[in-house]
């Protein structure tokens, strides 16, 4: 079936590196997403990975893949109390995304 | 480059009422599909529009419709509203899922029915 798991909540320090997992189930999926929603507002895309890449890297972001464990990660570096917001990671099913239930980062100083 | 226009921003309805929200995508983006964002069950798919034609559906009642015109703005029509019905109704714009790889979203219609 379609699942795709998050941990709930992830609670980090300012400066340090956050990293928000993911597990997905649809192997077949060509496209993996991460998305941030702040309080109030819609989904902003941050960045996607293809399904033949390992991992991808956009200034402070950088984004794990393991096809193998159906595994992806998001990699937050130096964070900052504006990183503070939901985070999503979606698949790509039949013309939809299917999202997972998001990670509530919180930073503190 | 404008995003993705959603409206009204919010709204407040009644039971038993109907709504209808609108979502204008992407300029040159032909897909949009929207989504129903609650607390408790999360995002969930409700339908896929793509040249006019809905490609997808979610496992909503029928009360749940839409339909997209031919300069791709869409619209999603909730009818005999219910409290449950309250959440954040989120459009995405993307070139279709078969090629374009981006999906964007807009801010969301928050329903509240009362």
């Amino acid at each position: 079936g379609e699942d795709v798991e998050q941990s709930l909540f992830l609670s980090v320090r300012e400066g340090d590196s956050s990293v928000i997992n993911c597990t997905y189930t649809d192997s077949s999926s060509t496209y993996l997403y991460w998305y941030k929603q702040e309080p109030g507002a819609g989904l902003q895309l941050l960045t996607y990975i293809f399904s033949n890449m390992d991992m991808k890297q956009d200034q402070r972001l950088t984004v794990l893949l393991n096809k193998k464990d159906k595994h992806l990660s998001l990699r937050i570096a130096d964070t900052q109390t504006g990183d503070s917001a939901i985070y999503f990671c979606a698949e790509i099913g039949t013309d939809k995304l299917i999202f997972g239930t998001g990670t509530r980062l919180q930073v503190f100083p | 480059k404008a995003g993705v226009t959603q409206t009204p921003r919010y709204l407040i309805k009644t039971r038993g009422q109907q709504v209808t929200l609108s979502c204008s995508p992407i300029s040159g983006h032909r897909s949009v599909s929207w989504y129903q964002q609650t607390p408790g069950q999360g995002l969930q798919f409700l339908f896929e529009y793509f040249s006019e034609t809905q490609r997808n559906k979610g496992n909503f009642p029928g009360r749940f419709s839409g339909r997209q015109f031919s300069n791709s703005r869409s619209e999603m029509n909730v009818s005999t509203l219910e409290l449950g019905d309250s959440a954040l109704y989120l459009c995405a714009s993307s070139g279709g899922f078969g090629g374009n790889t981006e999906a964007f979203f807009g801010q969301g219609t928050r329903l509240t029915v009362v």
